[in-house]
């Protein structure tokens, strides 16, 4: 089945980056974006940007823009979220999750992966 | 940026109740409106995609309806295990935006 899994938890200091990997299987890696969504505390859901599995093009969010850097390794078939200059807004629930494709260009995001907390605090 | 406005963020029902949610988009968006159901402490699950394609798997007691601007997610005869936040999220556009969600409580 189609799976995503994510890196582990992590903790970091204000103006420090983080990483985050998303490691794919069940399904050809290559024909599907990937795209990463964040959760703060008592926020809503936010769409940072998506990578395409073929071709590695990448979009990102306006609010992030600067910031965020996503990339993807085929032969490892995982995506990686990157954030740079981190601040305390920044503690969230990162996830991934793949593309769904339907009829007449209608996306949507599944499966998502299990998420991944990061913590920014001094 | 296409804003997603759900109102109310929270809502009460019961067991075996039918309970519609709302979702209200600032443009058009036509029918690139999903929905997802999100638990506590875990990964957001595709409900209901283009508005009103029922996601495989999902139980045939939700459904959505609406295009243009105005979206509802309607689940008849509520199980206990259908209590948890729901989100939708416009996907005619990136950014794509989330609705805050609506939280369906006892």
């Amino acid at each position: 089945q189609v799976q995503l899994v994510q890196s582990g938890a992590e903790v970091k200091k204000p103006g420090a980056s983080v990483k985050v990997s998303c490691k794919a299987s069940g399904y050809t890696f290559t024909s599907y974006p990937i795209h990463w969504v964040r959760q703060a505390p008592g926020q809503r859901l936010e769409w940072m940007g998506w990578v395409n599995g073929g071709n590695g093009d990448t979009k990102y969010s306006q609010r992030f823009q600067g910031r965020v850097t996503i990339t993807r390794d085929t032969s490892a078939t995982t995506a990686y979220m990157e954030l740079s200059s981190l601040r305390s807004e920044d503690t969230a629930i990162y996830y991934c999750a793949k593309e769904a494709r339907g009829p007449a260009a209608h996306n949507w995001f599944n499966p998502w992966g299990q998420g991944t907390l990061v913590t920014v605090s001094s | 940026d296409i804003q997603m406005t759900q109102s109310p963020s929270s809502l009460s029902a019961s067991v075996g109740d039918r309970v519609t949610i709302p979702c209200r988009a600032s443009h058009n968006i036509g029918t690139f409106l999903n929905w997802y159901q999100q638990k506590p402490g875990k990964a957001p699950k595709p409900l209901i995609y283009a508005a009103s394609n029922l996601q495989s798997g999902v139980p045939s007691r939700f459904s959505g309806s609406g295009s243009g601007t105005d979206f509802t997610l309607t689940i008849v005869s509520l199980q206990p295990e259908d209590f948890a936040t729901y989100h939708c999220q416009q996907s005619y556009s990136s950014p794509y935006t989330f609705g805050q969600g609506t939280k369906l409580e006892i």
